[in-house]
């Protein structure tokens, strides 16, 4: 069984960029979650997406957007990067969205860790 | 702002001593989940708690669910240079837009020397 995977590793962008990041979500896992970890801060959850359409999103603004594939693979984009959005951005997969009353794992990537200047 | 508050910040201990991490909210969260986070790597699962109340246990490391289902903590019994690392709290999203989305609080650095 192969866990959450991400790519790239690391990144480097400048102000003004844009920037495509990609995980592979577990083996039977169909809801795929990102969120932003900056320096000395847990995670902020970022938006969640299941069978290709957003499903939750958390606060943050319309130039952080998303792709799910048949594949159950994801894509976060970050258009017009701004310096404070330099952070650690990890991939959650889970096998199916959590129903209200119900409870669900998420299962972290190693994250990808990008830095803007 | 942080929605589950971690304390302490952080934590050196010797090997050997015993340690709590306590997690506090004013929310109820449907779970709580414990990770453990390595520098430069992802949150790893370490338990889930579900019902108030609930005590689990994972060889040295013994998790509480408040019986509000509000707050937990984590006990580390003999502690081990191993269980160096970031510890994170994360609550679930019980209803509506907070559905599928956990909370984190800002973590507790644990460093355990020899």
């Amino acid at each position: 069984e192969t866990g959450v995977t991400q790519s790239p590793t690391h990144l480097i962008k400048t102000r003004g960029q844009q920037v495509t990041l990609r995980c592979s979500s577990q083996s039977g896992h169909n809801t795929v979650s990102w969120y932003q970890q900056a320096l000395g801060q847990g995670p902020q959850f970022i938006f969640q997406y299941y069978r290709e359409e957003e499903n939750g999103r958390g606060n943050f603004p319309p130039r952080f957007s998303g792709l799910q594939f048949p594949n159950y693979s994801s894509e976060l984009n970050v258009n017009a990067l701004e310096l404070d959005d330099s952070a650690l951005y990890l991939c959650a997969s889970s096998p199916r969205p959590q129903l209200a009353g119900g409870q669900v794992e998420q299962f972290f990537g190693p994250g990808t860790r990008l830095t803007v200047l | 702002t942080q929605l589950l508050e971690q304390s302490p910040q952080f934590l050196s201990i010797q090997e050997g001593e015993n340690l709590t991490v306590y997690c506090n909210s004013s929310s109820v969260f449907s779970s709580l989940q414990w990770y453990r986070q390595e520098p430069g790597e992802g949150p790893v699962l370490l338990v889930t708690v579900v019902t108030g109340g609930e005590v689990k246990k994972l060889k040295r490391l013994t998790f509480q669910f408040g019986d509000a289902r509000k707050d937990s903590s984590l006990h580390i019994t003999a502690a081990q240079p191993g269980d160096t690392g970031l510890y994170l709290c994360a609550g679930a999203g019980r209803r509506g837009s907070t559905l599928g989305r956990l909370y984190f609080g800002r973590g507790t650095q644990l460093t355990v020397w020899p």
